[in-house]
This record gives C-alpha cells, sequence and structure tokens, in this order.
C-alpha cells in the first residue's frame, strides 16, 4: 500500500526556519518525481516545489525561490522541504504527493500544518 | 505561465449532471487533471489526462478537452460528491493549479 507521511510541522515566527519531512513507503521511491504542493486555510492548492527522481533537477514556485530548498534521500525513502526566511504567507497545510514527469500526483500524504506567527 | 480559470461555485440537484469548467488559452494541448477534495481531507485524484478515471472512480465522472476549455463532469451527483474541485496542468516553469470550484449538491 502506497503511503506518504508528512511531519515536521508547527509554530514557528516570522522569520524563522522549519524542515519537513515526508516518508514513503509501498512503492519504489527512486522512480517518481516527488512534490510538495501547499493550502493555505480557506484558499486552493499551490504548488510549490518538485524534485526528480535521482534529486537532480528542482523546480520551484518563483515565491518560494531562494528561501525553500527540497531534497530527497532515497536510501531513506524520505522527501525533505527545508523552509527559510519564513512569512505569514507561508502559513498552509503543506501535503507531500508522487507524480512520473508530467504525470498527475497519484497519491498525496495528509499534509501537515505549518503556521507562521508574528 | 498559464492560469487555469475556475467557477467559484457550482450548484447541482441531486441526481443530476454537474460541469466544472477549468479555462486557459489553448488548454487543449495539455493533459489536464483533475482532483476532489474534501473538508479535511488531503485532494484526490478523479481524472487524469483529460478524460480517464483512476482505479476506484465511480463511472459517473468523466472528463473532456476541447479548445479553451476542460471540463470535469459528474453524472448522478450524489451527496457525497460535494467537494471542491481543482483541475491542474504541467507548465514549463512547473505545475499549475486552478482557483478551484466549490460543489453544492442541493
Amino acid at each position: 500500500e502506497v503511503q506518504l507521511v508528512e511531519s515536521g510541522g508547527g509554530l514557528v515566527q516570522l522569520g524563522g526556519s522549519l524542515r519537513l519531512s515526508c516518508a514513503a513507503s509501498g512503492f519504489t521511491f527512486s522512480s517518481y518525481w516527488m512534490t510538495w504542493v501547499r493550502q493555505a486555510p480557506g484558499k486552493g492548492l499551490e504548488w510549490v516545489a518538485n524534485i526528480k527522481p535521482d534529486g537532480g533537477d528542482k523546480f520551484y514556485v518563483d515565491s518560494v525561490k531562494g528561501r525553500f530548498t527540497i531534497s530527497r534521500d532515497n536510501t531513506k525513502n524520505a522527501l525533505y522541504l527545508q523552509m527559510n526566511a519564513l512569512t505569514a504567507e507561508d502559513t498552509a497545510v503543506y501535503f507531500c504527493a508522487r507524480c512520473l514527469w508530467w504525470e498527475p500526483f497519484d497519491f498525496w500524504g495528509q499534509g501537515t500544518l505549518v503556521a507562521v506567527s508574528s | 505561465s498559464y492560469d487555469l480559470t475556475q467557477p467559484l461555485s457550482v450548484s447541482v440537484a441531486l441526481g443530476q449532471t454537474a460541469s466544472i469548467t477549468c479555462g486557459a488559452d489553448n488548454v487543449r494541448s495539455r493533459n489536464v487533471h483533475w482532483y476532489q477534495q474534501k473538508p479535511g481531507q488531503a485532494p484526490m485524484l478523479v481524472i487524469y489526462r483529460d478524460k480517464n478515471r483512476p482505479s476506484g472512480i465511480p463511472e459517473r465522472f468523466s472528463g473532456s478537452n476541447s479548445g479553451n476549455t476542460a471540463t470535469l463532469i459528474i453524472t448522478g451527483a450524489q451527496a457525497g460528491d460535494e467537494a471542491d474541485y481543482y483541475c491542474q496542468m504541467w507548465d514549463t516553469s512547473g505545475v499549475v493549479f486552478g482557483g478551484g470550484t466549490k460543489l453544492t449538491v442541493l
């Protein structure tokens, strides 16, 4: 059974840092692109970042470039999102999801909440 | 990058057909995927590559993509279909989601 379990969310101060993790199981993790998608309270889905199966290519939405870093450890079946210089606009539930290149996100985690306080 | 335009809300009577649109310039040239999200839950894929249903998704969900509009169609809507629906596609700059449509089943 495919499972994606996010962790690492919480309350953080404005300008602070947080590292999210996503533990994957039930599939060949190293064969899939992995993605972070976020959803601010009461708002829609927003793509945050993608990473290639071998970790070699990474893509980000403009609003997080230079502040967030996506990474993965295929030996641990784990995906990460290092978030620095957090702003109130980063407050959201963060989901990890898997996909193949230019294909849909067929499995999603349940999400982890990040709240940035002033 | 692409902007995908969805109506904020759509209402449908129980058992009738609901259509949720996703508009963008020449969207027919891209594959569009659709997700259902219920309150407090993660999104779930209901249609991929315009018109294909993943395993386990009821046949009442279908899709089309023509010209500047992709459409999610729910035939014989049920109370359990009440949810937010998002279209999504890939772009050269990354991934794009539509703003989402709240489907209300009356």
